[in-house]
């Protein structure tokens, strides 16, 4: 089975600081890997995902993450956050050829003045 | 080119009382997902169909709950007899086929809105 864990419920950071959201995850077999943003009453948007290839993955909004297979991590990254980037971030895996996905249980990133 | 529609974006029952939540997935998209998040928690795969099928539902509460695709119209999420403990968002995503090579493929899912459920 898989499992996805965030370790961080809340994040909070100042405005223009770098900030690092943590996602491990578990499975016994490959996975593609996600994070998604989740805007308050809104749906999910996709921010970046890990299918192959080189392991570093820039997404939109000034977002990267890199994949690392040795310590099932798969980190988002920011070098200067902004006000609109508060939000919640969930990171999310699904297994090579099936369909359906393990999400985190959320990071809810808050971005002060 | 529409994104995956829901409606309603909320709703409000009584306990005991019916909820249907509607998804009409995007344009050429034959794969409908459900997945459900409770507050404070991460989505949870509910079921997945295509057209007039039912591929997965292993995330299916065994009871009360039920879930259609049929060959016109939207995909339905029916809940009877609701309780309080099924007040959620409900987010349904849709796909079209798979992606990547045949050996590791993948189905890129597009999520909706959402509906929020709430059980009084």
């Amino acid at each position: 089975a898989q499992s996805v864990t965030q370790l961080d419920s809340q994040v909070p950071v100042f405005e223009e600081a770098p900030v690092e959201l943590r996602c491990n995850y578990s499975s016994s077999v490959s996975v593609y890997l996600f994070w998604y943003v989740q805007y308050p009453n809104q749906g999910l948007q996709l921010l970046l995902k890990y299918l192959s290839g080189s392991t570093l993955v820039k997404g939109i909004n000034g977002f990267e993450a890199e994949f690392n297979k040795s310590q099932t991590s798969f980190h988002l990254r920011k070098p200067s956050v902004h006000i609109s980037d508060t939000a919640e971030y969930f990171c999310a895996v699904i297994r090579h050829n099936f369909n359906k996905f393990y999400f985190g249980s959320g990071t809810k990133l808050n971005v002060k003045p | 080119n529409a994104g995956v529609m829901q409606n309603p974006r909320h709703l409000v029952r009584r306990r005991g009382q019916e909820a249907r939540l509607r998804c009409s997935p995007m344009k050429g998209h034959s794969h409908v997902y459900w997945y459900r998040q409770l507050p404070e928690e991460g989505l949870k795969f509910m079921v997945y169909l295509q057209k007039e099928n039912i591929i997965d539902e292993s995330g299916m509460p065994k009871e009360r709950f039920s879930a259609e695709f049929p060959k016109e119209g939207p995909s339905i999420l029916r809940i009877q007899q609701v309780v309080r403990g099924d007040s959620a968002a409900y987010f349904c995503a849709s796909s079209s086929g798979t992606s990547g090579s045949p050996l590791r493929s993948y189905n890129e899912q597009f999520f909706g809105p959402g509906t929020r459920l709430t059980v009084l």
